[in-house]
């Protein structure tokens, strides 16, 4: 079956843009994620859906980083006024609440 | 608060060599531990899990870990390498709970040598 989807695969954008990035859940997974993988950091959580409670956003970096799902499905992770430290591989996962996440191919972001 | 060490940044080994790459973490209670491997422009595939019962626990490409909660170590090995394993592996414990957060390690990338 389809797998955890992400669009897009690559975006470069300029410093103090915002952008959006989106990701496909597998259907009918409840549990959404959100990861930033950078060269000095490593992984990093930055937020997680679980059904309709309310989201764990204790990993966000700062105030500029958002996300939101719509309908249980699909979800948007927006940074505004984009900083070149931004830069780095945002990755999603999903699963069904359990113990398996499984993780999409990644947006690359790249800030000038 | 919940981490995972990974001591071992970047190892070679010889295509049909074994392999050990070493995982420790710090957790309260039982650990819910992962491991996920990354192939060069690709996403993470989980490579096995741990949450109870045996402390070996088999996973898919012919991997297996141990679980050794007085080393509070998750240890990933294969018994013979092929050329097609060379990727980053990482190690992983669930923040709370199962389906929660998860806490990655760094990561130890394996190169494979002919």
């Amino acid at each position: 079956g389809a797998g955890v989807s992400q669009s897009p695969s690559n975006k470069v954008t300029e410093k103090g843009k915002d952008v959006e990035l989106r990701c496909d859940p597998i259907s009918g997974h409840t549990a959404l994620y959100w990861y930033r993988q950078s060269l000095g950091q490593g992984l990093e959580f930055l937020i997680y859906f679980q059904g309709n409670s309310a989201p764990d956003k204790s990993g966000l970096p700062s105030d500029r980083f958002s996300a939101e799902r719509t309908g249980g499905s699909v979800s948007t992770l927006t940074i505004q006024r984009t900083q070149q430290e931004d830069s780095a591989v945002y990755l999603c996962a999903s699963g069904t609440g359990g113990e398996t996440q499984y993780f999409g191919p990644g947006t690359r972001l790249l800030v000038l | 608060a919940q981490s995972v060490t990974q001591p071992d940044i970047h190892i070679t080994v010889s295509e049909g060599a074994s392999l050990e790459l070493r995982c420790n973490y710090s957790y309260g209670a039982t650990p819910y531990l992962f491991w996920y491997v990354q192939s060069p422009g690709q996403g993470l595939q989980l490579l096995l899990k741990y949450f109870s019962g045996d402390t070996l626990v088999q996973g898919i490409k012919g991997f297996e870990a141990e679980f050794k909660r007085s080393q509070s170590s998750f240890n990933l090995r294969k018994p013979s390498v092929h050329w097609s394993d060379a990727a980053e592996y990482f190690c992983a414990v669930a923040r709370n709970q199962a389906g929660t957060a998860l806490i990655f390690g760094k990561g130890t990338t394996l190169s494979v040598s002919s």
